[in-house]
């Protein structure tokens, strides 16, 4: 079955350095976004991306982050310089279409552990 | 509000039990709704899901039924086995949304003994 790969499965930063998380989306997808879930809390949307730009930002998106297809099959959250807060795990998500029925549902990816030190 | 930390509520059932997980959602306005299976360590996973032009779906082993009267969802799963042991949230999508931007419950811990 398709999967959304995300890599690294864990990163340990210090505060204040750039963090870049990847992901694969599946193969046929046109639609990516970046959900992150602070430990114990709601996984919450970050961002949607489709046709190589951003169609929605949650109020957590602010300037210190950017989003980016820089080939044809990865797909990146950067985090220009991070703040304790950060410390959550990232979901990388994609679907096929608009999310309107079960066949254009998200798919998730297993996650990228930050811990910002 | 939501303290940081929070417990999640949690169901415990026994194997071969029926389970029903209930959910409050909080927009009126919301045409759509999934609920997700989050195991340990994994991403969260699509169950099953509902539009708000009906009140009752069926997939396998999987209900859902939708009340938009007084905005409550929830999710029977039936005789439950122990790989149903996971976190289940329901999201919701407002009408006129973008795709993708899903509102996240908080969350039900389901406990499956055997």
């Amino acid at each position: 079955e398709p999967e959304v790969t995300q890599t690294p499965s864990h990163q340990v930063t210090q505060m204040g350095q750039e963090v870049i998380l990847r992901c694969v989306p599946i193969s046929n997808h046109l639609y990516f976004y970046w959900y992150r879930q602070i430990l114990g809390q709601k996984v919450e949307f970050l961002v949607s991306f489709y046709n190589n730009e951003i169609s929605e930002k949650s109020e957590i998106f602010d300037d210190q982050f950017s989003v980016e297809r820089p080939d044809g099959s990865n797909f990146t959250l950067k985090i220009r310089s991070t703040k304790l807060e950060d410390s959550a795990m990232y979901f990388c998500a994609s679907s096929a279409g608009q999310v309107l029925s079960g066949a254009n549902v998200l798919t998730f990816g297993a996650g990228s552990r930050l811990t910002v030190l | 509000g939501e303290s940081v930390g929070l417990h999640l509520p949690t169901l415990s059932v026994q194997e071969g039990d029926n389970s029903i997980i209930n959910c409050a959602y909080s927009n009126s306005a919301s045409d759509y709704f999934i609920w997700y299976k989050q195991e340990s360590g994994k991403g969260p996973q699509f169950i099953i899901d509902i539009r708000s032009n009906m009140d009752k779906r069926q997939g396998q082993r999987v209900t859902v039924l939708l009340n938009k009267t007084v905005k409550h969802l929830s999710l029977q799963i039936a005789a439950t086995q122990p790989g149903d042991s996971a976190v289940y949230f329901c999201a919701e999508r407002e009408y006129g949304g973008s795709q993708g931007n899903l509102i996240f419950g908080k969350g039900t811990k389901l406990s499956v003994k055997p």
